[in-house]
């Protein structure tokens, strides 16, 4: 099976940086996952990391490492529109596996 | 123009009724998924199907049955719903893995389904 361990919130100011923490235990793992979803939304796909290091996607960064199981978000610059929850999610055959999720809550 | 539309956005239902939850997507895609977003937000996969076939059922009672008339529909019936049943329903899909990097699931703008 699968499991993943996240932090339950955040909170932060306006134009701060969070870093979101995220590991793991699964038999078989293509990469690792982090989607963002607003309340009464869908979740939406942030990035993806097969490979070790940092991905770069303008604010928001992801990155893993493969031997530790282990993988962050970092949220940059933030905004309030980034009060959001975060999900990493883990791949392998045929399904996303998530973790529990993070509510980030971005104050003034 | 939606990549994965689902419909109704809302159900609102009685125990004991027998409900359906409708998802098609336009993306191409050949795997779709029913996640299950309880009150905790916790996402949970339910099923898998790939080019209309069952890949992953993730032990859901047998009251639910997905039905896949090609890989660009997939639809859940749900039958003598039960108030645990009451949840938001997310409908899926992917491309085939290998072929995109960026390995995004396309997710529905779900269905919340109230039993009372």
């Amino acid at each position: 099976g699968q499991s993943l361990e996240q932090p339950s919130e955040v909170t932060a100011v306006e134009g701060a940086i969070v870093q979101i923490n995220c590991t793991y235990q699964t038999s078989g793992f293509y990469g690792l996952s982090w989607y963002q979803q607003h309340d009464g939304g869908a979740p939406t796909f942030l990035s993806y990391n097969a490979l070790d290091g940092l991905e770069e996607t303008g604010r928001f960064s992801s990155f893993l490492s493969r031997s530790d199981s282990y993988g962050y978000l970092l949220l940059q610059e933030l905004q309030m529109k980034d009060s959001a929850s975060y999900f990493c999610a883990v791949r392998n055959d045929y399904k996303l596996s998530f973790g529990a999720g993070t509510t980030v809550t971005v104050r003034a | 123009d939606t990549a994965v539309s689902q419909t109704p956005k809302y159900l609102v239902t009685q125990m004991g009724n027998d409900k359906s939850i409708k998802c098609e997507q336009n993306l191409g895609h050949d795997t779709m998924y029913w996640y299950k977003q309880d009150s905790k937000k916790f996402l949970k996969i339910m099923f898998s199907y790939n080019n209309k076939e069952l890949i992953i059922n993730e032990t859901v009672p047998n009251r639910f049955s997905p039905k896949s008339p090609d890989k660009a529909h997939l639809n859940l019936h749900i039958n003598s719903l039960e108030l645990g049943d009451s949840a938001v329903y997310f409908c899926a899909s992917s491309p085939p893995s290998g072929t995109n990097v960026n390995y995004g699931y396309t997710f529905g703008s779900g269905t919340r389904l109230t039993v009372v």
